[in-house]
């Protein structure tokens, strides 16, 4: 069964620092991965999502993530971070039979001034 | 921009009670999806609908919970009777096709609290 590991339950970065969060899959075939972002009180909004092709994917708001089937994962990554950056984020993997989504624990992203 | 409805935002309840919750997709769209959020979690799908059909309720609590999507469009989710552990954020979602390449849209979410 497809699984998805967040190794990091909080992560804290200076505000205009650099931004790595870590995401490991497992999954039997090619993956459909996503990053997903989830502020407080608020649903989730896609970030990115990664089908086939080019292994390193661009995403909204400056955060891209880029695929290695080697070492199953799918790492997010941000140059600068800004203090509104401050929320918690998830991976997906996309199941290959319809469209259910499963996805890690979530990594709670705190920025310092 | 279309966006997925969910009411009602919050939502308290004592155990044993009943209590329903409801989405509206985005229009447009034949997948819909509720997922349930424990505090510290990610998101677990509970049911999935195709139109007005159930594709997959296989993590769904069927002795309490219930859900239907009678036209095909908007959806009611129900627990009865609730349980301290229901205590989470209940998320609806939709997308255009109930294929893995289709993005799925949250709404934002009805935090149920069980006292």
């Amino acid at each position: 069964a497809q699984s998805v590991t967040q190794p990091d339950i909080h992560i804290t970065v200076s505000e205009g620092a650099s931004l790595e969060l870590r995401c490991n899959y497992s999954y039997g075939a090619t993956p459909y991965l996503f990053w997903y972002v989830q502020s407080p009180g608020q649903g989730l909004q896609l970030l990115l999502k990664y089908f086939s092709g080019d292994t390193l994917v661009q995403g909204i708001k400056g955060f891209e993530a880029e695929f290695k089937r080697s070492q199953s994962s799918f790492n997010l990554r941000k140059p600068s971070v800004h203090w509104s950056d401050a929320a918690e984020y998830f991976c997906a993997v996309g199941a290959l039979a319809g469209n259910k989504l499963v996805f890690g624990a979530g990594t709670i992203l705190r920025v310092k001034s | 921009e279309a966006e997925v409805a969910q009411s009602p935002r919050y939502k308290i309840t004592e155990k044993s009670q009943a209590v329903a919750f409801w989405c509206d997709p985005i229009s447009g769209h034949a997948t819909l999806y509720w997922y349930r959020q424990i505090l510290g979690q990610g998101p677990e799908l509970l049911v999935q609908f195709q139109d007005e059909s159930v594709v997959d309720d296989s993590q769904l609590p069927k002795d309490r919970f219930s859900a239907e999507r009678l036209k095909g469009v908007d959806s009611t989710l129900k627990i009865q009777p609730a349980e301290l552990g229901d205590s989470a954020m209940y998320l609806c979602a939709s997308s255009r096709k109930r294929d893995r390449a289709n993005e799925q849209y949250f709404g934002p979410g009805t935090r149920l609290t069980v006292t």
